[in-house]
C-alpha cells in the first residue's frame, strides 16, 4: 500500500505570492492534518480534515487556508507568502473518524523556502 | 491548552547501550493518547510506540518501552540495545480523546548513536 504522498517536494516561492501543497492520503484513510514544522517553533498544528470538512484549526492567520476533496486528498495554501512562511509542511493521514489511538502516518513534506 | 516539554535537546547514547528521553505534558483531560515519534534524518517521521492515557500497563514494543506516570504527567522513552538506526529526532505527542487527529508535539530531542 503506497503511503502519504506531498507534492511538491520542494518550493521556492517569493515574498507576497502565493502556493498551493497538496497531501495524498493512504488509500482507504479520510482523516488528514497539516503541519508546520520550523527550527524554531518546532511542530505546530495546522489543520484538520475528515470527509470534506475541517474538523480544527491551529493558531495561524488566515493567509493559511486549506480543503479536502471527496478522494480524501487535500491542499494548503498559503497567501501573501512571508519569509517567516519558509518551513517543512507536512501532512499526515489516519484511518480514525473519531480520534482515538490510531496511528498518523506522515507523509516526506514539502520545503517551502520563501525569498 | 495542552503543552508537552522535552527538556533534553539532545541526547547520545552508545550502540548496545540503553537510553531514557524524558517527556512530560500538562492537561485538564482525562482521556488522552501519548505518542513517541521519531524522524531520521531527511526521512519521513514514524511512529514509534503510543499510550492510552486509561492503560495503567507501560507500552512496549520491541526495543522501545515507556514509563508513563499519569499523576506526575510523565511519559519517557527507553531505548534498549540502540543501534545506530535510533539516531533521530524524537518527538514526544500528545492527543485529547475528544475525536480531533489534532497533535500537540514537544520541541524534539535529538538522539545520536555512537558506534
Amino acid at each position: 500500500k503506497a503511503g502519504v504522498t506531498q507534492t511538491p517536494r520542494y518550493l521556492i516561492k517569493t515574498r507576497g505570492q502565493q502556493v498551493t501543497l497538496s497531501c495524498s492520503p493512504i488509500s482507504g484513510h479520510r482523516s488528514v492534518s497539516w503541519y508546520q514544522q520550523t527550527p524554531g517553533q518546532g511542530l505546530q498544528f495546522l489543520f484538520e480534515y475528515f470527509s470534506e470538512t475541517q474538523r480544527n484549526k491551529g493558531n495561524f492567520p488566515g493567509r493559511f487556508s486549506g480543503r479536502q476533496f471527496s478522494n480524501s486528498r487535500s491542499e494548503m495554501n498559503v497567501s501573501t507568502l512571508e519569509l517567516g512562511d519558509s518551513a517543512l509542511y507536512l501532512c499526515a493521514s489516519s484511518l480514525a473518524p473519531r480520534g482515538g489511538s490510531y496511528e498518523q502516518y506522515f507523509g516526506p513534506g514539502t520545503r517551502l523556502t520563501v525569498t | 491548552a495542552q503543552t508537552v516539554t522535552q527538556s533534553q535537546p539532545e541526547m547520545s547514547v552508545q550502540e548496545a547501550e540503553t537510553v531514557t528521553l524524558s517527556c512530560t505534558y500538562d492537561t485538564s483531560e482525562s482521556d488522552y493518547y501519548l505518542f513517541w515519534y521519531k524522524q531520521p534524518p531527511s526521512r519521513q517521521m514514524i511512529l514509534v510506540i503510543r499510550q492510552e492515557a486509561y492503560k495503567q500497563q507501560n507500552a512496549t514494543e520491541n526495543r522501545f518501552s515507556v514509563n508513563f506516570q499519569k499523576a506526575a504527567k510523565s511519559f519517557s522513552l527507553k531505548i534498549s540495545d540502540s543501534q545506530l538506526g535510533d539516531a533521530a529526532m524524537y518527538f514526544c505527542a500528545y492527543r485529547s480523546g475528544g475525536g480531533s487527529e489534532k497533535l500537540v508535539f514537544g520541541k524534539g530531542t535529538k538522539l545520536t548513536v555512537n558506534p
